[in-house]
């Protein structure tokens, strides 16, 4: 258990829906940062905070936002969905802001599926 | 931009060691870092290398070239449950982690 919590774990929805996944980090982290993961492939970043401030942008598609909150929870909005947005989506979470120890906390993802 | 190429495929037996490498370019380098992922599951944090040379934890081992731009993760006596996805991972001064696209580890008995 790497004390990151995501919900929810599975969702299915149609296209053009909208959907918001949560994360909570690891006690005491200060980042949050959010990948996606489709079939078969690596880790694409999307965008990463620091204590309520977005400090890092990866290839995030405008149709998803996100935000960390004063209580250091996140969440991810994905909106005018597409069938290509299926994927595992995952929130990890460092105490540092720059990532320089290499090491992130994942939590066990949110399995989003779009009909 | 940052990139990072590793093998997609990997097999060897039970017992065997086998060496995944990873080539990397990153603005800023800090370090290599090395994720073990079991069939969509979270991802695990093996090791992490900033120095140049060998950094050895129990069977798995890391290690980096900053000259060569390059790592490799060495697992020795190679059990079943090591089947699985393992990533390298470049952090650098763009701040967030970038992934490479795994290698699948078979382990046969």
């Amino acid at each position: 258990d790497s004390g990151v919590t995501q919900t929810p774990k599975h969702l299915i929805t149609a296209t053009g829906q909208r959907v918001t996944l949560r994360c909570s980090p690891r006690s005491g982290d200060l980042s949050v940062y959010w990948y996606q993961q489709s079939l078969d492939q690596g880790l694409q970043f999307l965008i990463q905070y620091y204590n309520g401030e977005e400090r890092a942008k990866g290839n995030i598609l405008e149709r998803f936002s996100a935000q960390q909150f004063p209580d250091l929870h996140s969440e991810l909005n994905l909106s005018s969905l597409e069938l290509g947005d299926s994927a595992l989506y995952f929130c990890a979470s460092s105490a540092e802001d720059r990532g320089s120890s290499g090491e992130l906390f994942f939590g066990e993802g949110s399995r989003l599926t779009v009909l | 931009g940052q990139s990072l190429e590793q093998p997609s495929e990997v097999t060897a037996v039970e017992g065997a060691i086998v060496q995944i490498n990873c080539t990397y370019q990153t603005s800023g380098f800090y370090g290599l870092s090395w994720y073990q992922q079991h069939d969509g599951g979270a991802p695990t944090f093996l090791s992490y290398n900033a120095l140049d040379g060998l950094e050895e934890t129990g069977r798995f081992s890391s290690f980096l070239s900053r000259s060569d731009s390059y790592g490799y993760l060495l697992l020795q006596e190679l059990q079943m449950k090591d089947s699985a996805s393992y990533f390298c991972a470049a952090s650098g001064s763009a701040r967030q982690l970038t992934f490479g696209s795994g290698t699948q580890l078979t382990v046969l008995p």
